[in-house]
């Protein structure tokens, strides 16, 4: 059960867009449209951003959009906003009816 | 308004077993579809999905973990416990316990605070 691979980090200047890649296998992100994405503040929980590849809660703004190809999912911030820098997760459903996480990505707001 | 808080010990000694608590309200884990995970984040680094437990009582184990965790339901006190057997300081990390429900089960939608162990003698 490998970890999904994010890059380590990404950054971008206000009202840029920035996207965040996702990498998995056959076996999660390219079997399943079951990926979500997580934004966690230092000290605080995670928040659900993204489920499903695509779909956003209500409350989340428009400017977070997910996608997905083939074993890749990605993570765009469109409009990057100060309050947007934050770590962010992506997590999939697997085969074996378990959930793996990526390794986390620092957004960083120049 | 769903709310979940995590209760247990802030400190517990190598070997011994972690036991954890998850108070919920605003659901009730005998619904169609309700289902509560715990995941851990050891300090600085990333997430880690443990284990699930579903309304029709079906359980899931992280693989690795499979033979020291084991989750179970009180529907009546509306709570989920996580017990670890044999801890190391390697388990030593936040513990979150998280909802899912029909629509976005497989994501978690509320998590609880996080409540903070550390395995040390």
């Amino acid at each position: 059960q490998s970890a999904l691979t994010q890059p380590a980090s990404v950054s971008g200047s206000p009202g840029q867009s920035v996207a965040i890649s996702c990498t998995g296998t056959s076996s999660d992100i390219g079997y399943y449209d079951y990926v979500s994405w997580y934004q966690q503040q230092p000290g605080k929980a995670p928040k659900l951003m993204i489920y499903d590849v695509t779909n956003r809660p209500s409350e989340i703004p428009s400017r977070f959009s997910g996608s997905k190809s083939g074993n890749t999912a990605s993570l765009t911030i469109s409009g990057l906003q100060a309050e947007d820098e934050a770590f962010y997760y992506c997590s999939s459903f697997t085969t074996s009816a378990t959930v793996v996480f990526g390794g986390g990505t620092k957004v960083t707001v120049l | 308004q769903v709310t979940l808080r995590e209760s247990g010990p802030a400190l517990v000694n190598p070997t011994q077993t972690l036991t954890l608590t998850c108070s919920f309200s605003g659901f009730s884990l005998t619904t169609l579809g309700m289902r509560v995970s715990w995941i851990r984040q050891p300090p600085g680094k990333a997430l880690e999905w443990l284990a699930r437990i579903d309304w029709d009582d079906d359980r899931v184990y992280r693989t690795s973990l499979q033979t020291r965790l084991t989750i179970s339901k009180d529907t009546s006190e509306d709570q989920v416990v996580l017990t670890l057997t044999n801890v190391d300081p390697v388990d030593t990390a936040t513990y979150y316990c998280a909802q899912s429900r029909a629509g976005v089960l497989y994501a978690f939608d509320v998590w609880g605070q996080g409540t903070k162990v550390t395995v040390s003698s």
